[in-house]
């Protein structure tokens, strides 16, 4: 099993619908990244969180570490969302980023 | 530099030979970490600079990858005797402090051939 486990592998939605995005890992963190690679394009961080709730335009992240879980939302889904979405867990011991497999969002207009 | 800076942005090379993959990270960030992603698949964390010293290379794949950074600025990382497995996106973060935020590079594209 990985540390990091991000559901769903692929996920396809109409423009403008809601967006939630899971990550749950099993080892103790530091913080957790929500990262986004368009295709063919470069790795832009998103957010970094130790707790609570982050919001970024339409983008929301949220942690809850007693439960060791992460969710990313996009409000009002855009095809330029179009991207994967990967969650990275900094790891309490050894400051070692570990990552999900990633999520394949697919926004159809 | 305003982000962090990879060279080559693509390489080719024959199976066999030695590469140098180059990262400028953003000045006064004191945490590097090299990634890898390979066609198809996540990445993969292959070893991660505090300063100049390398606490964690328990990512890197074999004895023929080896980084180094040195003056806390710039890190090269060497994959010796290249195999065709070697081939993928080899990317490079930094931060200000490993529990800071991250800026990843645009990569380096290496394929063996």
């Amino acid at each position: 099993k990985n540390e990091v486990e991000q559901s769903p592998q692929n996920l396809t939605a109409q423009e403008g619908e809601f967006i939630t995005i899971n990550c749950s890992y099993s080892v103790g963190i530091s913080a957790l990244h929500w990262l986004q690679q368009h295709p063919g394009g470069g790795i832009v961080s998103l957010f970094m969180l130790s707790s609570g709730k982050k919001k970024h335009g339409r983008l929301i992240a949220t942690i809850n570490i007693q439960e060791k879980h992460s969710s990313l939302h996009i409000t009002a889904s855009h095809p330029r969302d179009s991207a994967v979405y990967i969650c990275a867990a900094l790891m309490e011991y050894g400051n070692k980023l570990v990552f999900g497999a990633g999520t394949i969002l697919r926004v159809k207009s | 530099g305003a982000g962090v800076s990879q060279s080559p942005s693509n390489k080719v090379t024959e199976k066999g030979k030695d590469v140098e993959l180059r990262c400028d990270p953003i000045s006064g960030h004191t945490a590097l970490y090299w990634y890898r992603q390979r066609l198809g698949q996540g990445l993969e964390f292959l070893i991660y600079f505090q300063g100049n010293s390398a606490p964690d290379k328990s990512g890197l794949p074999s004895d023929r990858f080896s980084a180094e950074r040195t003056g806390e600025s710039v890190s090269t990382l060497t994959i010796q005797r290249t195999q065709q497995e070697d081939s993928a996106v080899y990317l490079c973060a930094s931060s200000f402090s490993p529990v800071g935020g991250y800026t990843f590079g645009s990569g380096t594209r290496l394929t063996v051939v």
